[in-house]
């Protein structure tokens, strides 16, 4: 059974930086794309950044393109979105899904979110 | 990029009846080669994550209740939802995923009328 459980969320100031972190189970991460896709409060899903299974390939949205970082590290399981410059506009639950099997860019499970809040 | 676009933002409907979403692309997202539209829907309720519905524009995932139900292709495509029920109430998004940007609607809150 596909586990995803985000880490990281919090209240950080306008300019900063934070790491969010999901941590994988029950497949073989290794072999899957992984995504991050959000929610700001009152609002819809915004897509925010895939990557490849081998992590050759990283993908981003224009919002977030060269202030966000996603990466992972398959000897842990763990997939991470380093988050810089960040904005109120930011402010989101965060989710990590792992992508469809047959399409990278599908997200297909997904895990419960954290949330991030920017503010001074 | 492509851009995604629902109507209605909101729609309220009774129960047993039927409930129907529209979404167009800004571009098509038929891949020729393989005949397939690169289309997903899911379902999103307050404090779960989201969940795929339907994918390649018609195809019910596993475990799906078969009143709901996918069509179009090219760049516009229907949700509908026969014989509405009070546990299908959610907001409903589609999703292209022909490219990177992938991108979602806005999004259409379901209620019960």
């Amino acid at each position: 059974q596909v586990h995803l459980v985000e880490s990281g969320g919090g209240v950080v100031q306008p300019g900063r930086s934070l790491r969010l972190s999901c941590a994988a189970s029950g497949f073989t991460f290794s072999t899957y794309g992984m995504h991050w896709v959000r929610q700001a409060p009152g609002k819809g899903l915004e897509w925010v950044a895939v990557i490849t299974s081998d992590g050759s390939s990283q993908y981003y949205a224009n919002s977030v393109e060269g202030r966000f970082t996603i990466s992972r590290d398959n000897s842990e399981n763990t997939l991470y979105l380093q988050m810089s410059s960040l904005r109120a506009e930011d402010t989101a639950v965060y989710y990590c899904a792992r992508a469809a099997s047959f399409r990278l860019e599908l997200p297909w499970n997904w895990g419960q979110g954290t949330l991030v809040t920017v503010s001074s | 990029d492509i851009v995604m676009t629902q109507s209605p933002d909101s729609l309220a409907v009774s129960l047993g009846e039927r409930a129907t979403i529209s979404c167009k692309s800004s571009q098509s997202v038929l891949h020729s080669p393989n005949n397939k539209n690169y289309l997903a829907w899911y379902q999103h309720k307050p404090g779960q994550p989201p969940k795929v519905l339907i994918y390649w524009a018609s195809t019910r995932e596993s475990g799906v209740p078969d009143r709901f139900s996918g069509s179009g292709s090219g760049t516009d495509f229907t949700l509908t939802i026969t014989s509405l029920q009070a546990e299908d109430v959610a907001v409903y998004y589609c999703q292209q995923y022909y490219s990177v940007p992938c991108s979602f609607g806005q999004g259409t809150k379901l209620e019960i009328k």
